[in-house]
């Protein structure tokens, strides 16, 4: 069965740089969440979409945003990245209340 | 969802030992769902409850949703090196965040 795809896997940058990270959530599932998990951090909720509108909103820095495409992918976009930034990128989807299927990560070191 | 607390933070056990992990909140939830992460992976979904007083039970897991609605436990009979991870109760609600809190990490020693 599809899963949540991530790409990239691993992103390594330079400090003030930008990056963009997409999500693929699992076909037919009508919310896409964003999450950063620091080392032996636990997830730290970014972001959420429900039906491509952005639905609720967490930790998320003014230098990060996010969208959710018309055919249901999502990229989050950082810019001026910095050395804290340097973490593990979930995406997560889900249908209704069932459920989150959480992709394998897109891991980001900002050197 | 609602924040829930969950204790306790970090749990070591000998292989073979019980171990059980307990959710609260102040108020009632909708729903509790349970999530495992391994070290080094994503988190992976066990299990959701909905019923006042529900019990579900996976093998050597038995999870439970209290009468009231504002506590759950996870309970783990004779642990395996291969339940190590962290282990995450959070309330679910419907295109909000899905927030997790600190989880219990456990750690399983042969």
């Amino acid at each position: 069965a599809a899963g949540v795809i991530q790409s990239p896997r691993h992103l390594i940058k330079e400090k003030r740089e930008t990056a963009t990270l997409k999500c693929y959530p699992i076909p037919r599932h009508d919310t896409v969440y964003w999450y950063q998990q620091g080392p032996g951090q636990d997830p730290q909720f970014l972001i959420s979409f429900y039906e491509k509108m952005q639905s609720d909103k967490g930790s998320i820095p003014d230098r990060f945003s996010a969208q959710q495409f018309s055919d249901y992918h999502s990229e989050l976009n950082m810019s001026s990245l910095e050395l804290g930034d340097s973490a593990l990128y979930f995406c997560a989807s889900s249908s209704s209340n069932s459920e989150a299927f959480f992709g394998q990560g897109t891991r980001l070191t900002v050197v | 969802g609602q924040q829930v607390m969950q204790i306790p933070q970090y749990q070591h056990v000998q292989e073979g030992e019980d171990f059980t992990t307990y959710c609260n909140s102040s108020t009632t939830l909708s729903n509790i769902q349970w999530y495992k992460q391994r070290p080094g992976g994503h988190p992976v979904f066990l299990i959701q409850l909905v019923k006042s007083g529900e019990v579900k039970k996976q093998k050597r897991l038995t999870f439970q949703f209290g009468e009231a609605k504002k506590n759950s436990s996870l309970h783990i009979t004779a642990t395996q090196t291969t339940d190590v991870g962290t282990y995450f109760c959070l309330n679910s609600n419907s295109g909000y965040a899905l927030n997790f809190g600190k989880g219990t990490s456990l750690l399983v020693t042969p």
